[in-house]
């Protein structure tokens, strides 16, 4: 089955920007989503990305897919305090309709002022 | 847009108690919803997928006579924990899809203890 791999802790200054990286294993037509979980909330959609894409840029927020590696990375550029939270890679694939995601373990980001 | 409301955000009841759990999709119609439950400092892990007008479709492992699911409207579905027990403690999350190939938006989350 599929699986999605995430580095569990990453600590930035206010002002830097974080890279949070993400590995999967699914070799089919995937949907491959970032989600954002604020303590004790549910998860907001960031953004997200089809597997015949190479990046995405929406803002603050820049996706890039490398598919040979299947490697996912998600830039947050001048990262806030309130960027501090816990940041999900999610899979979609073909293989079960793009309906159930595949979670990685999430990574805490932690930003200090 | 693409709001799911969830509803009650926390519950603390006596064992042996059931508890029902609302998912709602305001502002649109969801063909799908899905209930996934979370322990703390992991990840989500889904318990079950839920087509309007159709049965449920349980994860292994999960209780379908424990774990109730009803999906009976394109905006509603509910989790109703039957007998619950301080083991079935934990954060409950439902999302909801509108087409398979749409982004699943998630409710805020219902916090269980089960004293």
């Amino acid at each position: 089955g599929e699986d999605v791999e995430q580095s569990l802790f990453l600590s930035v200054r206010e002002g830097d920007s974080s890279v949070i990286n993400c590995t999967y294993t699914d070799s089919s037509s995937t949907y491959l989503y970032w989600y954002k979980q604020e303590p004790g909330a549910g998860l907001q959609l960031l953004t997200y990305i089809f597997s015949n894409m190479d990046m995405k840029q929406d803002q603050r927020l820049t996706v890039l897919l490398n598919k040979k590696d299947k490697h996912l990375s998600l830039r947050i550029a001048d990262t806030q305090t309130g960027d501090s939270a816990i940041y999900f890679c999610a899979l979609g694939s073909m293989n079960t309709g793009f309906q159930k995601l595949v979670f990685g373990t999430g990574t805490r980001l932690l930003v200090s002022p | 847009g693409a709001v799911v409301s969830q509803h009650p955000s926390w519950v603390i009841c006596k064992s042996g108690t059931s508890v029902k759990i609302e998912c709602r999709s305001l502002d649109f119609q969801a063909t799908t919803m899905f209930w996934y439950r979370q322990f703390p400092k992991q990840s989500l892990m889904l318990m079950a997928t839920s087509n309007e007008g159709s049965k449920a479709t349980y994860e292994q492992g999960v209780e379908k006579d424990k774990f109730l699911i009803n999906h009976a409207s394109l905006t509603l579905s509910t989790l109703t924990v039957t007998s619950a027990h301080p083991e079935d403690s934990s954060f409950y999350i439902c999302s909801a899809t509108q087409t398979s190939n749409q982004p699943q938006h998630f409710g805020d989350g219902t916090r269980l203890s089960i004293l």
